[in-house]
Order: C-alpha cells, then sequence, then structure tokens
C-alpha cells in the first residue's frame, strides 16, 4: 500500500518559534513532494515543492528531503498565529496522482 | 488570472439522486484532477485527465465517473448518491499531470 503518514498533532508552539512538521512516505519511486496549506473550510493551498534530495527555501519556509530515508519535512520560522491550520504532506508518484497524508494541526499560540 | 473555479460551491441532494461537478482549470493548465476529502482526513485521489484523456483512477467505485472537455474543463459525475458520498470535492489544475497542482475552492456535497 503507497502511503503518506503524517502525525495528526495538534503542534503547538509559541509565536516567533520554529514550528518542524515532518512526514514519510512509503513508495520508494516517489519523484514529486509538496506541502499545502488547509484553513478550516477551505481548500488546499500550495506553499512549496521539492524534488530533489536536500533543504528548499522560500520566505519563512524551508522543505527539506531525504529520499534514501523516504522523509520530508517543512519548517515554518518565525511562526504566526495566521500559520494556524492544517498541513498537507503529497506525494507523486510515477502513477502521476498525488497521494495525501492526514494531515499535521498547527496552532501557534500568540 | 482566475485560479481554479468549481461550480457550485455547496449542495444538498438526496440519496439515490444524480450530481455533477464543474470544474475550470487555470488558462494553460492541461491536467484536470478530482479529489475527495472527508472531514478530518486528506484529500483522496478519484481521476486526474490529460490532454482530454484519463490518466489515472483511485479506488472508488463506478458511479463515479468524470470527463475533460477540448477547452480543458471538467465535470465529475457521481450516480445513486449513498450518505457515505458526503465530502468535499476538490478539483486541481496543472500544467502536466506531475507538475505542481493548484485547487480550486472545493464543492461542499451534502447528502440526505
Amino acid at each position: 500500500q503507497k502511503e503518506v503518514e503524517q502525525n495528526s498533532g495538534p503542534l503547538s508552539v509559541p509565536e516567533g518559534a520554529i514550528a518542524s512538521l515532518n512526514c514519510t512516505y512509503s513508495d520508494r519511486v516517489s519523484q514529486s513532494f509538496f506541502w499545502y496549506r488547509q484553513y478550516s473550510g477551505k481548500s488546499p493551498e500550495l506553499i512549496m515543492s521539492i524534488y530533489s534530495n536536500g533543504d528548499k527555501e522560500d520566505g519563512r519556509f524551508t522543505a527539506q528531503l531525504n529520499k534514501a530515508s523516504q522523509y520530508v519535512s517543512l519548517l515554518i520560522r518565525d511562526s504566526q498565529p495566521s500559520d494556524s491550520a492544517t498541513y498537507l504532506c503529497a506525494v507523486n508518484n510515477a502513477g502521476n496522482m498525488l497521494t495525501f497524508g492526514g494531515g499535521t494541526r498547527l496552532m501557534v499560540k500568540p | 488570472d482566475a485560479g481554479v473555479t468549481q461550480s457550485p460551491t455547496h449542495l444538498i441532494k438526496t440519496r439515490g439522486q444524480h450530481v455533477t461537478l464543474r470544474c475550470s482549470p487555470i488558462s494553460g493548465h492541461k491536467s484536470v484532477s478530482w479529489y475527495q476529502q472527508v472531514l478530518g482526513q486528506g484529500p483522496q485521489f478519484i481521476f486526474q485527465y490529460y490532454e482530454k484523456e484519463e490518466r489515472g483512477r483511485g479506488n472508488f467505485p463506478d458511479r463515479f465517473s468524470a470527463r475533460q472537455f477540448p477547452n480543458y474543463s471538467s465535470e465529475l459525475n457521481v450516480n445513486a448518491l449513498l450518505l457515505g458520498d458526503s465530502a468535499l470535492y476538490l478539483c486541481a489544475s496543472s500544467f502536466f499531470p506531475h507538475t505542481e497542482a493548484f485547487f480550486g475552492q472545493g464543492t461542499r456535497l451534502t447528502v440526505v
């Protein structure tokens, strides 16, 4: 079974701290990796994509990929209350479909 | 530029009825995918279309069908609705099947 696993949380961090969100996947042929943010009652919003091993930074967000360990993570620096949402990890395998994890709920407390 | 648009935004249907959901992709995008999201879970893949051909199908019954039109818009059809079909239905578009996918606002379907 091709799966994407995330800790459901909630992950609670104080405002200004670094939030670290983790995701593991089972399909070794996975090629593309994405992080989506979803506010309650809204649709997922793409925030990061990563395709090769290493780090990719975009503003306060850093995505990290380790294909050998089948692990992808998202770091949010200087967390703000507006970052409070569910973060979905998605993996695109050779079949071109996106497989999503269950999401991690992040709470940033002022 | 307009993003992915879906219609309707909300829908209430009775068990056994049929429903059609519609999606217009971002201009220039040729791939459209459909997902079902039940409360508290991640989206589940239903279909993917690229250049008007089905490129992928998820683990959903034959009551679910879809198609893509020459202008790359798409519709999802669900027959013989069950209570368990109540969910948020999401459409995502991308340039190619494996590239970044952008979601519409979704259609909230309630089956009573």
